[in-house]
């Protein structure tokens, strides 16, 4: 029972494409987050959504686009894919936006050629 | 800019002896910190917390300490077991929740049987 999921966990694709990597939490949690861990091992907040809600929105491209169908579910979308947006992508939930303890998922390698 | 620095990419230990992971951060607002442990290929798992109110939180094996006046925290491993191995990040949060997390780049905790 994954309390947090990813799909796919490995993602190799071509500059210029359009992909999606999907979430899902099955905790109950009201709050929702999508980090990426880049090549120098940085950690940082992309976005987080609190009941199907944007609440932080960092500085990312506009390429990238978070949406969230229902509050258990967190889909990342990335347009126009350039050789930057190789990373780790993770995904994460909390009980709400207050809570001190998120859960991560597995993470998705995003290798763009 | 980071604001909250693991200076230590990596440490060695032998099993049965005290591990200790620093960090340091420069953000005086931040007023929560946690510490996560990560293992290859996974995602990061909550492993201890402390408040700013506290300089000390204890949980069997693990020990955080907090000096705030000199920004630094400190995650004690006492004693280190071979399973102990993994990458550690500190990350740190303003105003009491865990809604935008700053994390550090992470050391590398390796535990020798």
């Amino acid at each position: 029972d994954t309390a947090v999921s990813q799909t796919p966990k490995y993602l190799v694709t071509q500059m210029g494409n359009d992909k999606s990597i999907k979430c899902e939490q099955n905790l109950g949690h009201d709050t929702m987050y999508w980090y990426k861990q880049d090549s120098k091992k940085f950690l940082k907040i992309m976005f987080s959504y609190n009941n199907k809600e944007l609440i932080i929105n960092e500085t990312v491209p506009n390429r990238f686009s978070p949406k969230s169908p229902d509050k258990a579910h967190l889909n990342l979308h990335i347009n126009s894919l350039e050789l930057g947006d190789s990373a780790v992508y993770f995904c994460a939930s909390s009980q709400d936006s207050g809570s001190n303890e998120q859960y991560f998922g597995p993470g998705t390698r995003l290798t763009v050629t | 800019d980071q604001q909250v620095k693991q200076n230590s990419p990596s440490l060695s230990v032998q099993e049965g002896r005290i591990s200790i992971l620093n960090c340091d951060y420069t953000n005086s607002m931040f007023d929560y910190f946690l510490w996560y442990k990560k293992y290859p290929a996974e995602g990061p798992t909550f492993l201890i917390s402390i408040s700013s109110i506290k300089d000390k939180n204890e949980d069997g094996r693990f020990t955080v300490f907090l000096n705030k006046s000199a920004k630094h925290l400190s995650l004690h491993i006492v004693p280190s077991q071979p399973g102990d191995s993994a990458v550690y990040f500190c990350a740190a949060s303003e105003e009491g929740g865990s809604e935008k997390l700053v994390f550090g780049k992470g050391t590398k905790l390796t535990v020798n049987p």
